[in-house]
């Protein structure tokens, strides 16, 4: 499967606990965005990674939320002290940069369910 | 500011019948994409179909069209021969080249009756 993948699928937590998810974009693609959804609502734009390099963070994304993507292939979000209001689906997606064509398609996981209790 | 209307929340139709989803967007941007995607209830963002601004030809994936009106900033989906597999929430979405993210419409929900 040449894919997004995201894992966990679904995760239930406790308030307070921590949280991270993780993203395996597609092979080759240098471009990599996290997005957050809940019922009812399309995506959220949460941030974006080019590479190695986060190029951009969304004010939803408060202090307790951090992601990485070290060697710009995986990624990692993780929400610290987790709220219920966090409680939503949270997208991975990635393309590949090019000037034109198929390179501006985004290409999604299947998700990554959180519940916080 | 790019922004992206669908302003029909839900639809419903019968099975083998044809459905058009509409979609508007505005935008200063010269060189675009349009997108539509589909998310059925297992929550997977499926990409549809695709149009490039700078074709003038309607895209086409099967059963899948869009009727793209740049002088109008309107982009619709029709979907012919309607399966029960297509019930779905269906996003119309555009980006820019000077413009990582998508820009997302809210949504319309397509039921498909059997």
């Amino acid at each position: 499967d040449t894919g997004v993948s995201q894992d966990p699928r679904h995760k239930i937590t406790k308030r307070g606990q921590n949280v991270t998810f993780r993203c395996d974009p597609i092979s080759e693609h240098n471009r990599l965005y996290w997005y957050r959804q809940t019922l009812g609502q399309g995506p959220e734009f949460l941030t974006y990674f080019q590479n190695e390099a986060q190029l951009e963070k969304s004010r939803l994304l408060s202090d307790r939320f951090s992601a990485e993507r070290p060697k710009g292939s995986f990624s990692t979000l993780e929400i610290q002290r987790t709220e219920q209001g966090d409680s939503a689906m949270y997208l991975c997606a990635s393309s590949l940069a090019t000037s034109g064509g198929s390179g501006n398609t985004i290409y999604f996981g299947e998700g990554s369910w959180l519940t916080v209790v | 500011a790019q922004t992206v209307t669908q302003s029909q929340p839900e639809m419903s139709v019968q099975e083998a019948e044809t459905v058009t989803l509409s979609c508007t967007y505005d935008t200063s941007e010269s060189n675009y994409y349009l997108f539509w995607y589909k998310q059925p209830p297992s929550r997977q963002m499926i990409l549809v179909i695709r149009q490039e601004a700078y074709k003038q030809q309607n895209a086409t994936e099967n059963r899948f069209s869009v009727n793209f009106q740049k002088a109008a900033k309107s982009f619709s989906l029709k979907i012919s021969d309607s399966q029960l597999g297509d019930t779905a929430m269906y996003f119309c979405a555009l980006r820019s080249d000077s413009n990582y993210q998508l820009i997302w419409g809210a949504g319309t929900k397509l039921i498909i009756k059997p």
